[in-house]
């Protein structure tokens, strides 16, 4: 089975500082990860993906995020936070192994960022 | 080019009726999957359709809930005798073929049950 973890409900930071979203996941072998964004009254939008390679993936909007196989983590990162980036934020997985797996979400993590 | 569509974009119901909710997928998307969305929680994966393959029903919550997909594109989701618990935002999705492709999302359908 794969899973995955946003231990934060909510995560509150300032205009202009950097800001973390984290995740860490569960899957059989290599895994496919991927972010998205909802904001308010909409569907998800699509930000990043890590399929393999560099472990660093940059996105849409600025942000990046970290592979790192060994913590089994998948963090969300921005170097200036934007009033505009508050929404809530998912993380998603999926096994690259064995043929088809649905992609199993995280219960998302509410980003504020305030002026 | 258009993106996921989803209609209707908010239905109102009463307990016990039977509700459809459409979604026209990307052209070319050979996957389509729903996704429930309930209030301060993630996704549920209901149902995924594959091509010409059997669909994955294994995210049903109920013999209530079923799903089709005409032509390999336009899907419905079809909630029979309606339930206060069903009440949730309904979220469809599509994507090319293989694990490493992501979803592209509708605008999703809020349905309440009252």
């Amino acid at each position: 089975a794969q899973s995955v973890a946003q231990p934060e409900d909510q995560v509150n930071v300032a205009e202009g500082n950097p800001l973390t979203v984290k995740c860490t996941y569960s899957v059989s072998g290599n895994p496919y990860l991927f972010w998205y964004v909802q904001y308010p009254n909409r569907g998800l939008q699509f930000l990043l993906k890590y399929i393999t390679g560099d472990n660093l993936v940059k996105g849409s909007y600025g942000f990046e995020a970290e592979f790192n196989k060994s913590q089994t983590s998948f963090h969300l990162k921005k170097p200036s936070a934007l009033v505009s980036d508050s929404a809530l934020y998912f993380c998603a997985v999926r096994g690259a192994m064995g043929g088809y797996s649905t992609l199993t979400f995280g219960k998302g993590t509410m980003l504020l960022v305030s002026p | 080019g258009a993106g996921v569509s989803q209609s209707p974009s908010n239905k109102v119901t009463e307990k016990g009726k039977d509700v459809e909710l459409r979604c026209d997928p990307i052209s070319g998307h050979t996957a389509l999957y729903w996704y429930r969305q309930s209030l301060g929680q993630g996704l549920e994966f209901l149902i995924y359709f594959q091509g010409n393959s059997a669909p994955d029903k294994s995210g049903l919550p109920s013999d209530r809930f079923s799903a089709e997909r005409t032509g390999g594109s336009v899907s419905t989701l079809t909630i029979q005798r309606t339930q206060q618990e069903d009440s949730a935002v309904y979220l469809c999705a599509s994507s090319w073929t293989g694990a490493s492709y992501e979803q592209y999302f509708g605008p999703g359908t809020r349905l309440t049950v009252t």
